[in-house]
């Protein structure tokens, strides 16, 4: 079983949607728990930081923790088309992290 | 400020051949990580530089291996190519915190 899991999708909406981006994860140790795009052939960009359990808002996105079912997820507002990317999530207990496989969003015109 | 840089972009060796691929991390940055990216997959933690030390290590083997710089920089050495090696490699900087910036990454390619 791998540390991290992340639904690999493809996953298609239409411009405007709610997008739900979701890992569990099974290593109690991890504490901080980020969120990256990732555009094709492109390094990862840093999108949302979080450390506690709860929900932390940055413009469109929301990352949403949940320690206690190991669950996290990122929410998109009002998708555009700009967004269409590879999430990963990822999490570490020491320096280093721990990705899952990445979710490949399209959102369409 | 500048940003995570890596070079070069693209590179192509042939198996057994060893490569060395570079990254200079982002100002004021002096911690520097490595992953491998396999396509369609996240990036896997190769090993972390903090101080010119080694400061952590995955599971990839001792064909893999490093050097950072007194001004922070870092290399990436891989020995005796497998073509299994073929993959995007990434660079990320980071200060006393867990974020981690990544750089553009090296595509490459084993024939």
């Amino acid at each position: 079983q791998k540390e991290v899991e992340q639904d690999p999708g493809p996953l298609s909406v239409p411009e405007g949607a709610i997008v739900s981006l979701n890992c569990t994860y099974s290593n109690s140790a991890f504490q901080y728990f980020m969120w990256y795009r990732q555009y094709s052939r492109k390094g990862p960009e840093l999108l949302m930081y979080t450390y506690s359990s709860g929900n932390k808002e940055d413009g469109r996105f929301t990352a949403q923790v949940d320690k206690s079912s190991k669950y996290i997820s990122l929410f998109i507002r009002d998708s555009q088309p700009s967004d269409s990317a590879t999430y990963l999530c990822a999490m570490n207990s020491a320096r280093q992290l721990t990705f899952g496989s990445g979710t490949q969003l399209t959102v369409l015109p | 400020e500048t940003g995570v840089t890596q070079s070069p972009t693209h590179l192509i060796k042939t198996r057994g051949q060893q490569v060395t691929l570079r990254c200079s991390s982002q100002s004021g940055h002096n911690t520097v990580s490595w992953y491998q990216q396999a396509l369609g997959q996240g990036p896997q933690f190769i090993f972390q530089y903090y101080r010119e030390e080694e400061n952590g290590r995955g599971n990839f083997p001792p064909r893999f291996s490093g050097l950072q710089f007194p001004n922070y920089s870092s290399e990436l050495n891989v020995n005796a190519l497998e073509l299994d090696d073929s993959a995007l490699y990434l660079c990320a900087s980071s200060s006393e915190g867990h974020e981690q910036f990544f750089g553009p990454g090296t595509r490459l390619t084993v024939l």
